[in-house]
């Protein structure tokens, strides 16, 4: 069955620290992974990650993925309190159905 | 509109009841997906749209759950007989394509159901 593991669960950490956030994965016949933050309602979409060792960047936020390991970082620097928020990882498969499979997040608080 | 629209955002019905939700994707997106969450969790794929037809059903809970799409356009989640397990956020999305596209789904903002 299709799996999916975010870690840590849950993190604090002050404004100005780096953080980096895990994502692993266990999916037949992967096609891509999606980074997604969840403040109060809608997931924004972040990244989408189809190569290996290639890092997207947006601005503080950049993400990169190993494929040969399954797993994914996402990683933000110099935090700011508007970053706190719940930080989904799904991945997309080839084929069959074009359903993200879900990470269970991680809910990410930065203290001023 | 500029987003996927959801309505109602929040819905509180008497357990037994059958309820509606209604998902309106991001024009000129074909592919459209649902979603649940659970407090706490992360999303559970329901079921997803190409055009106007469902190729997977997979994730529907049961058979009192159902989906419709018209005119490649709105669509309707149904819960008949509602139940208090079916307490949750329910999450629209949508995707310009499916098939060999890599397009990023994008979403609404839900509508929060609460089985009384």
């Amino acid at each position: 069955e299709d799996k999916v593991v975010q870690s840590p669960l849950s993190l604090v950490v002050h404004e100005g620290d780096t953080v980096t956030l895990n994502c692993s994965y266990e999916v037949t016949n992967f096609r891509s992974l999606l980074w997604y933050k969840q403040e109060k309602k809608a997931p924004t979409f972040l990244f989408m990650l189809t190569s290996s060792g290639i890092e997207k960047k947006s601005g503080r936020l950049s993400s990169i993925l190993d494929k040969k390991e399954l797993f994914s970082i996402l990683n933000i620097t110099a935090t700011q309190t508007g970053d706190s928020a719940v930080y989904l990882c799904a991945v997309l498969r080839i084929q069959g159905a074009q359903k993200l499979v879900f990470g269970q997040g991680t809910r990410l608080t930065i203290n001023p | 509109g500029a987003g996927v629209s959801q309505s109602p955002s929040n819905k509180v019905t008497e357990k037994g009841k059958d309820v509606e939700l209604r998902c309106d994707p991001i024009s000129g997106h074909t592919a459209l997906y649902w979603y649940r969450q659970r407090l706490g969790q992360g999303l559970e794929f329901l079921i997803y749209f190409q055009g106007n037809s469902a190729p997977d059903k997979s994730g529907l809970p049961s058979d009192r759950f159902s989906a419709e799409r018209t005119g490649e356009s709105v669509s309707t989640l149904t819960i008949q007989r509602t139940q208090q397990e079916d307490s949750a956020v329910y999450l629209c999305a949508s995707s310009l394509r499916t098939g060999d596209s890599n397009q990023p789904q994008h979403f609404g903002d839900g509508t929060r159901l609460s089985i009384l």
